[in-house]
């Protein structure tokens, strides 16, 4: 069965150091999002992109938060510097089209990043 | 207000009963609606979806949805321990953009 996939896992890093997570969403799949889940609260959007368009991104803290899906298949998202309240869970997920069709997102195991 | 809202719980129920998770939006204009199910430390997936007013089933769920009250829920019937998770609202926006609620945490007790 096709899946997300996403990297790291996990990822322990020092408040003002730079972290970096990678996915590649289910072959196929034009619409690609990332989002952040604290802890005991739903997940929030960061961007979404369209093929390699972003299409929403105005939740995504452009300071110091980056986003890109060159060729249109896999992505990346970069945070620097890490600060305290970075600490998250980060989900990427996909779908055929956009959520406003179907809502029906398939998600990664997602990566859990502490900073300290 | 937040714009997808839900009690956070936990919701306890005992084996076999109905469970009865709610959640309210603020976005009149919403057309879509879904629940998720969360396990604990794991990534959310779909378990539901509704469109239109009124009471959607599959299987042992329940979704149903009320526009004039801007009201969604979701029945689980026959609950089992197995259920036990965390139950996600999410509600596209007139604009398109799905916003999820903050979730209802459930525990289904033998």
């Amino acid at each position: 069965e096709a899946e997300v996939a996403q990297s790291p896992r996990y990822k322990i890093t020092e408040k003002s150091q730079a972290v970096a997570f990678w996915c590649d969403p289910i072959s196929g799949h034009a619409t690609l999002y990332w989002y952040r889940q604290i802890l005991g609260q739903g997940p929030e959007l960061l961007v979404q992109f369209q093929d390699e368009s972003v299409v929403d991104d105005s939740q995504l803290p452009k300071d110091r938060f980056s986003a890109e899906r060159l060729k249109g298949v896999d992505s990346t998202l970069k945070i620097q510097p890490a600060e305290l309240g970075d600490s998250a869970m980060y989900l990427c997920a996909s779908s055929p089209q956009g959520a406003q069709n179907t809502g029906e997102l398939f998600f990664g195991e997602g990566s859990r990043l502490t900073v300290l | 207000q937040k714009e997808v809202e839900q009690n956070s719980g936990p919701l306890s129920v005992p084996e076999g009963a109905i469970a009865s998770l709610n959640c309210t939006y603020s976005d009149r204009g919403s057309q879509s609606f879904f629940w998720y199910r969360q396990y604990s430390g794991k990534s959310p997936e779909l378990i539901m979806f509704i469109y239109s007013n009124g009471d959607k089933e599959d299987g042992r769920f329940t979704a149903q949805l009320n526009k004039a009250s801007q009201y969604v829920s979701l029945l689980i019937r026959d609950s089992q321990p197995s259920d036990s998770a965390t139950y996600l609202c999410a509600v596209t926006r007139s604009t398109g953009k799905l916003i999820f609620g903050q979730g209802t945490t459930l525990q289904v007790k033998p």
